[in-house]
C-alpha cells in the first residue's frame, strides 16, 4: 500500500537555526499537509497545500514558516530562526480530494530545538 | 473553533472486552474520523463517517454520529492487546482536520 514518507525522523538543532522538513507524498494526491504535535498535546493543523499554493493556513503557521513542493514529488516544510518552543512532532499529510476523503499520515519527523 | 474533546482520556481494559471511546464537536461538520497513533508513529485512519450517516462499521469497528448532539463513539469490539494505541477523533470542515485530545487504550493480554 502507498505511503507517505518523511526524512530524517528525528532532527535535532540549535535554536535560531533554519531546519527543512521533508515529504514524499503519495504519488496520486494532489492535497497536502503539515500538522504538528507537541509532546503530549493534540495534533494540530499548520497548513495545507494544493496546486502549488497554500489553501489554508493556520495562526501557527506565521512568517517563520514556508512550504515548498520543488519537485513531482517532495513537499517541505522550512522553519526560519527555530525557538524552543518549536521542538514538536511534525506529520505531513496527503490526500487525493478536500475534505471528502481520510488523510494519509507519514511517521513524522521528532524536532529537537536546543 | 471546533474543538473536540474525546473521553475517555485513557480506557484500560482486558482482551476480549469491548472498548468504547466518545468523541465531541461544537461546530457543523462535513465529516468525522477516527485516527489510531501507535507509540511513536504516525497516525492512521480508521473509519470516515459523514455528516448524513449514523453509523458505520470497519470489521471489529463501528461508529455512530449523532449530529444533533455533536457527538460521535467508536466501539472496538472483541479487543486485541495490538489494538493499544491512542485512538483520535478528527472533524473536517473545509479541508483541515481538526483533532481531539484522544483516548489512551491500554489492551491486557
Amino acid at each position: 500500500e502507498p505511503e507517505v514518507t518523511q526524512t530524517p525522523s528525528h532532527q535535532v538543532t540549535q535554536m535560531g537555526q533554519e531546519v527543512i522538513l521533508r515529504c514524499v507524498p503519495i504519488s496520486n494526491h494532489l492535497y497536502f499537509y503539515w500538522y504538528r504535535q507537541i509532546l503530549g498535546q493534540k495534533v494540530e493543523f499548520l497548513v495545507s497545500f494544493y496546486n502549488n499554493e497554500i489553501s489554508e493556513k493556520s495562526e501557527i503557521f506565521d512568517d517563520q514558516f514556508s512550504v515548498e513542493r520543488p519537485d513531482g514529488s517532495n513537499f517541505t516544510l522550512k522553519i526560519r530562526s527555530t525557538k524552543l518552543e518549536d521542538s514538536a512532532m511534525y506529520f505531513c499529510a496527503s490526500s487525493d480530494s478536500r475534505g471528502e476523503q481520510p488523510q494519509h499520515f507519514g511517521d513524522g519527523t521528532r524536532l529537537s530545538i536546543l | 473553533s471546533q474543538q473536540g474533546e474525546e473521553d475517555p482520556q485513557a480506557l484500560s481494559i482486558q482482551e476480549g472486552e469491548n472498548a468504547t471511546m466518545n468523541c465531541s464537536y461544537k461546530t457543523s461538520i462535513n465529516n468525522l474520523q477516527w485516527y489510531r497513533q501507535n507509540s511513536g508513529r504516525g497516525l492512521v485512519h480508521l473509519i470516515l463517517i459523514r455528516s448524513n450517516e449514523r453509523e458505520k462499521h470497519s470489521g471489529r469497528l463501528r461508529v455512530t454520529l449523532d449530529t444533533s448532539k455533536k457527538s460521535s463513539s467508536l466501539l472496538i469490539t472483541a479487543s486485541r492487546a495490538a489494538d493499544t494505541a491512542s485512538y483520535f477523533c478528527a472533524f473536517s470542515g473545509y479541508s483541515t482536520l481538526t483533532f481531539g485530545k484522544g483516548t489512551m487504550l491500554l489492551v491486557s493480554p
